[in-house]
């Protein structure tokens, strides 16, 4: 099994940089993502990661330390439309691509 | 335009009626999911199928079925549904040669 853990909310001023922590425990571990999911629509893919590092892609960051079982997305250069959910999720073989997901983090950008 | 297709958007059903939501891609994915989202709680997995003629359960099964009869169609059928089971449902799909999983619209359910 696995546990995700991820804040439930957070808020940051447009321009600004907000950093959404997630830690997870898992019997198998195949790599993590990270979803943005605005409101009465369905996940999109942000980010991927499957080795220890950063990922940067535009404004946004993802990074993973699989020995402490701990990732972070970066959101940098904060825009209104930013506001949304955004979800951690883990995948656990390579032989399996289900994906368990966490509660999410709501993100409020104000201006 | 490629892509997984959920319907019906959204249902009011009574209890312990029947209902099956469908769901399509036409990506040729070999797996296929359903997670349903409450607030609070996230995507939970109710079944998924790794590859046609083949399903398994996830976190929260109860009360629901599956069948993969083809590559491009994974239904999800509530028997009798119940309350508890209004949630929004989301299908998925994915495969070794995507890193994602690509999600569908959604379906809104509420049982009364």
């Amino acid at each position: 099994g696995q546990n995700i853990d991820q804040p439930t909310e957070m808020t940051a001023t447009e321009g600004a940089i907000v950093q959404i922590n997630c830690t997870y425990q898992t019997s198998g571990f195949n790599g993590l993502f990270w979803y943005q999911q605005h409101a009465g629509e369905a996940p999109t893919f942000l980010s991927y990661n499957v080795l220890d590092g950063l990922e940067e892609k535009g404004r946004f960051s993802s990074f993973l330390s699989r020995s402490k079982g701990y990732s972070y997305l970066l959101l940098k250069e904060l825009q209104m439309k930013d506001s949304a959910s955004y979800l951690c999720a883990v995948r656990h073989r390579s032989n399996d691509y289900k994906l368990s997901f966490g509660a999410g983090t709501t993100v409020t950008v104000r201006a | 335009i490629a892509g997984i297709t959920q319907a019906p958007t959204s249902q009011i059903l009574a209890a312990g009626r029947r209902m099956t939501l469908r769901c399509t891609q036409d990506m040729r994915h070999n797996a296929m999911y359903w997670y349903r989202q409450d607030l609070g709680l996230g995507l939970r997995l109710i079944h998924y199928s790794n590859t046609a003629g083949t399903t398994g359960k996830g976190e929260v099964p109860d009360g629901y079925s599956v069948s993969r009869a083809n590559t491009d169609d994974f239904p999800l059928t509530l028997a009798s549904a119940v309350p508890s089971q209004t949630s929004v449902y989301f299908c998925a799909s994915s495969d070794s040669l995507s890193t994602e999983a690509f999600f569908g619209q959604g379906t809104r359910l509420t049982v009364v």
